[in-house]
């Protein structure tokens, strides 16, 4: 079984302060790891994923996150925020398994309000 | 949202009427997909499709159906044994590169209203 844990529903930051937004995940065996972003009735738009390599994986908007295996832990963050960053942030996670549906977990969400 | 397109952007429905929801893709994707969200429980997988004329269940099935005749379109039925089908329907697609690390992209949602 795979679950994505955001431990956070609300995460307010004010305009250009660094913003962190956290996402853990458990699975069995190696995980691939996806930040989607949600706009008021609006899809899903997507941000940047994990595959291997560096831990390090830059996506759109400026956004980075980190893998961090041994904490189990990818976490969404950019330098200096923006009031238009102001949206539903969604974690998501996929593990490769042969003969299996390799569909993504999606955790909670985190509202991040940028305050001006 | 490009190359995705979902209809109507909003549905209402009377209990005990069927409704479908459309979804269309012009990025030549194999794989194509159906979520539910409610507030604060993220989305859930209804049913999904890797190829034409197969689909299988997600999570959630129960009071479900789709078909999946062309490439391009996977229409998802939300038929009356649905019982609290209120919610934000999403629909997405992917290359299915057979290792999982392709990238689901999504459509605009339909919300749907149960009056």
């Amino acid at each position: 079984a795979q679950s994505v844990a955001q431990p956070e529903d609300q995460v307010n930051v004010a305009e250009g302060n660094p913003l962190t937004v956290k996402c853990t995940y458990s699975v069995s065996g190696n995980p691939y790891l996806f930040w989607y972003v949600q706009y008021p009735n609006r899809g899903l738009q997507f941000l940047l994923k994990y595959i291997t390599g560096d831990n390090l994986v830059k996506g759109s908007y400026g956004f980075e996150a980190e893998f961090n295996k041994s904490q189990t832990s990818f976490h969404l963050k950019k330098p200096s925020a923006l009031v238009s960053d102001s949206a539903l942030y969604f974690c998501a996670v996929r593990v490769s398994l042969s003969g299996s549906a390799r569909q993504l977990t999606f955790g909670s969400g985190t509202q991040l309000t940028v305050l001006p | 949202d490009g190359g995705i397109t979902q209809s109507p952007k909003y549905l209402f429905r009377k209990e005990g009427q069927n409704v479908t929801l459309s979804c269309e893709q012009n990025l030549n994707h194999d794989a194509m997909y159906w979520y539910r969200q409610d507030p604060g429980q993220g989305l859930r997988l209804i049913y999904y499709s890797q190829i034409v004329n197969d689909f299988q269940k997600g999570d959630i099935a129960e009071g479900y159906s789709v078909s999946r005749e062309k490439k391009e379109s996977f229409p998802l039925t939300v038929t009356s044994a649905q019982k609290n089908p209120t919610a934000f329907y999403l629909c997405a697609s992917s290359i299915d590169d057979g290792l999982a690390t392709d990238t689901q992209y999504f459509g605009p949602g339909t919300r749907l209203t149960v009056l």
